[in-house]
């Protein structure tokens, strides 16, 4: 098994752009989530799904969109990027008490 | 606000040694996690707790979870350069929002750096 992928990897944005995240996982797991991490700040929850066609808020879902249309995928979109978006935004997805992260994407918006 | 608090934020030690990092929350954990994560890339889940008092080892990190739960700690017995990285302790968010598998909340990690 794969596990979560992540992809791409490295991405540089100019500001007003836009750009979809891609997470893929290949345990059939249920609830998926988007996370972002920031110096200081920790690890903060997105956007989140509890199962294919659903999704919901986090802490910190404004300038973000998210869809689940297949159980394996999650994507996340950024409509019109802005430097405090700037960020490493991690995949994960969760099942029986144990939850597994992508490897990151680090994204720069200048 | 911080609803997890760990400490310390940073941690310098010399290898060989032993040392603990802390994991406070002001709520009860009804799921305690800890992550390993090398500077630049993901996280490596290490174990999960749910019971008060539970313990759980894996190689030389040993994690428990207090009685009251509300308390967790990581214990590393002889330090090894491999060691060296970002502890996260993250807990179930449906403590705080009230029911379901709603994600983790975290704490902001402690960085731990490993002499020879």
């Amino acid at each position: 098994n794969a596990g979560v992928t992540q992809t791409p990897k490295f991405r540089v944005l100019k500001t007003g752009q836009s750009m979809t995240l891609l997470c893929a996982q290949d345990m059939n797991h249920e609830y998926m989530y988007w996370y972002r991490q920031d110096p200081g700040m920790g690890l903060r929850l997105i956007h989140y799904s509890v199962g294919e066609g659903t999704t919901a808020k986090g802490e910190v879902p404004d300038g973000y969109n998210v869809s689940r249309l297949k159980k394996q995928n999650f994507l996340l979109g950024l409509e019109s990027a802005a430097p405090s978006q700037t960020s490493v935004y991690f995949c994960a997805s969760h099942r029986r008490g144990r939850c597994y992260f992508g490897p990151g994407t680090r994204l720069t918006v200048t | 606000s911080q609803e997890l608090e760990q400490s310390p934020q940073s941690l310098i030690v010399q290898e060989g040694k032993n040392l603990t990092i802390n994991c406070t929350s002001s709520k009860t954990l009804y799921g305690l996690y800890w992550y390993k994560q090398k500077y630049g890339e993901g996280l490596i889940f290490l174990m999960m707790l749910q019971k008060g008092g539970e313990e759980k080892s894996h190689e030389k990190i040993t994690a428990k979870l207090d009685e009251k739960k509300q308390q967790s700690s990581l214990h590393i017995t002889a330090s090894q350069p491999s060691h060296a990285g970002i502890y996260l302790c993250g807990a179930d968010i449906a403590m705080y929002s009230g029911g379901g598998a709603d994600g983790l909340t975290f704490g902001k990690g402690t960085h731990l750096i490993i002499q020879p």
